[in-house]
This record gives C-alpha cells, structure tokens and sequence, in this order.
C-alpha cells in the first residue's frame, strides 16, 4: 500500500496570506490527523477529522481549519498566516481513529511564512 | 491533563553501545504508549506500541520498551547502538476516547558517535 502522502512538501508564504494543504491517506483509512511542529512547542495536535467529520480539536485558534472529503483526503486550511504558523505540519491516517490505534504520518509539509 | 515528559533532550551514545531514552507520562487510566522516530526531514515512523499485556514490547530496528505502571514509564532501550540510529525520538500517549490525538513529548535527539 501506498504511504501517507502530502503536497506541497515546501511553501513559502507572506503574513498576513492563507494557504492550503493536502493529505492522501492511505488506502482503506478513514480518520486523518493534522500536527503542527515547531521547535518551541514540539507536535500538537490540531484535529481529526473521520467520515468528513471533524471529530477532535486541539487547541488551536479558528485561522486553523479543516475538512475530509469523501475519499478521506483531507486539507487543512491557515488563514491571515503569521510569523509564528512557520513548521512543518504533518499529518497521520489511521483506520478508525481509536486511541489504540497506530497513526501512520506522512513527510510533512514545511511551511515557511515571511 | 496528560502530559508526556522526555527528560533528555539530547543523548550522544558511542556506536555499539546500549541505549536507554526515558519516559514518562500523566495520565488517569492505562495509556496506549507509542514510541516514533523522526529523521531529518521526514514524518514519524512507528517503532513500537503498548496497549496491554505483556509489559515488555518489541519492536522494529532492534528497539524494545518496557511499560512501568507503577513508574508512569514507558522507556526505550537498545541492546547496540548503530551509525543509523541517529535521529529524534518521540514518546507519545494516546486514549480511547480521544479519538485521532496523541500528545507528544518533547523528543530526544539521538547523536551516535563513531
């Protein structure tokens, strides 16, 4: 099976723009994850979303927003960027999303606001 | 809240010799326990999981960890450190019903000497 994959893998964007980033998860999983990583604050979680629901939210302001489609890619959405949303946000597939359950992550997407 | 601490941020091991990462977690039930690594660049990689049972898990790469109720511990070991070993190691915690989140600790930066 084909991993978790995301695009772009490298942006660069200006404060104050928006962007959007994809995830393919793997084939047959139905829950998607987003993680911010900073150096400063290490992985947190944004959300999770499951059968195009958002199921769980981190602690994340509303600039932060997602969906799932039908075929389980999911995007996630940043808007008005600021300096501080520069990282590497990854997400992770996983069939049903139980806590027990290993979250597979793609490479990430790096992004970098100026 | 749970919470996930790696105490080592950063550990330099001679090649060939044994490893130990710690961790310990804050949580009001028995956790689902993950261990991943990161190597530069990349998204996380599963190395091993601990729901229940046995509290001796093994693992990919020759990595194991053992779980320690009574320590809230959850600490990865290798018996011979290799040059590819090289890497940022995450502990992470997970809950049934907190679908799709783990909280992560802080990581540790693995360094191998030669």
């Amino acid at each position: 099976k084909a991993g978790v994959t995301q695009t772009p893998r490298y942006l660069i964007k200006t404060r104050g723009q928006q962007v959007t980033l994809s995830c393919s998860p793997i084939s047959g999983h139905r829950s998607v994850s987003w993680y911010q990583q900073t150096p400063g604050q290490g992985l947190q979680f944004l959300f999770e979303y499951f059968s195009e629901t958002q199921r769980n939210k981190g602690n994340f302001p509303g600039r932060f927003s997602g969906r799932q489609f039908s075929n389980s890619r999911s995007e996630m959405n940043v808007s008005t960027l600021e300096l501080g949303d520069s990282a590497l946000y990854l997400c992770a597939s996983s069939s049903s999303g139980t806590g027990k359950e290993t979250q597979y992550f793609g490479p990430g997407t790096r992004l970098l606001v100026l | 809240a749970q919470s996930v601490t790696q105490p080592d941020i950063h550990i330099t091991v001679s090649e060939g010799a044994s490893l130990e990462l710690r961790c310990n977690y804050s949580y009001g039930a028995t956790p689902y326990l993950f261990w991943y690594v990161q190597s530069p660049g990349q998204g996380l990689q599963l190395l091993l999981k601990y729901f229940s049972g046995d509290t001796l898990v093994q693992g990919i790469k020759g990595f194991e960890a053992e779980f320690k109720r009574s320590q809230s511990s959850f600490n990865l070991r290798k018996p011979s450190v290799h040059w590819s070993d090289a890497a940022e190691y995450f502990c992470a915690v997970g809950r049934a019903s907190n679908t799709g989140k783990l909280i992560f600790g802080q990581g540790t930066t693995l360094q191998v000497k030669p």
